[in-house]
């Protein structure tokens, strides 16, 4: 079975510009949350989806960050315009969605803004 | 609220050595408690997780943690280090199972 999938796995641009991430979940898995993980840091999460829908997402930015799961599968996450203090690994995991299930990772992507 | 404590940012021991790696929780309500592992460039692996049945919770790789009430910890042990086991482990509590609360990560380096 294949895990959670994301790209790219490293992005590098310039401040102000725009960057998007790409997370495709477990099979059947209907609930999907993207994590930020600064350095040295433990993972927090930015939000939550139960299939298409967004239901936790108390801790995005949402002046510049925004995301999607339009057919409930994949999703994007989006920064527009990036800052200096946005780079960081973005998590993506995802979790069947019964009560304690495990959230499963996948490998990250690593941005740098300079 | 909920949060968590890892003392000990990183922790060295030699190969065949004990590893304890500790953690300590707050919470409001009673939690539910993960330990995860992160091998480099890569995510985060579950070792094992305390959902109010057993207080002693055995996981993968021969790694085991005890959740003491009293004690508001949740400490990971393993009774003999491989070189494998160099990674960073990340206590998490959770009221809910969705909303994970990480610490900030202990990196275990293993000497041979």
């Amino acid at each position: 079975e294949a895990g959670v999938v994301q790209s790219p796995r490293y992005k590098i641009i310039e401040k102000k510009q725009p960057v998007a991430f790409w997370c495709n979940p477990i099979s059947g898995h209907n609930t999907l949350y993207w994590y930020r993980q600064n350095l040295g840091q433990g993972p927090e999460l930015l939000i939550r989806y139960e299939n298409e829908e967004a239901v936790d997402d108390s801790q995005l930015p949402k002046d510049r960050f925004s995301a999607e799961r339009l057919k409930g599968v994949d999703s994007t996450l989006k920064i527009q315009p990036a800052e200096l203090g946005d780079s960081a690994v973005y998590l993506c995991a995802s979790s069947s969605g019964q009560t304690l299930d495990t959230q499963y990772f996948g490998p990250g992507t690593r941005l740098t803004v300079l | 609220a909920q949060s968590v404590t890892q003392l000990g940012s990183h922790v060295s021991v030699s190969e065949g050595a004990l590893v304890l790696l500790r953690c300590n929780y707050s919470s409001s309500v009673p939690p539910y408690l993960f330990w995860y592992v992160q091998y480099p460039n890569q995510g985060l692996q579950l070792l094992l997780k305390y959902t109010s049945a057993a207080t002693l919770v055995k996981g993968i790789n021969g790694f085991e943690a005890e959740f003491k009430k009293s004690e508001t910890s949740f400490h990971l042990t393993k009774p003999s280090a491989h070189m494998s086991d160099a990674a960073e482990y990340f206590c998490a509590v959770s009221a809910s199972s969705y909303k994970l609360i990480f610490g900030s990560g202990t990196r275990l380096l293993v000497r041979p």
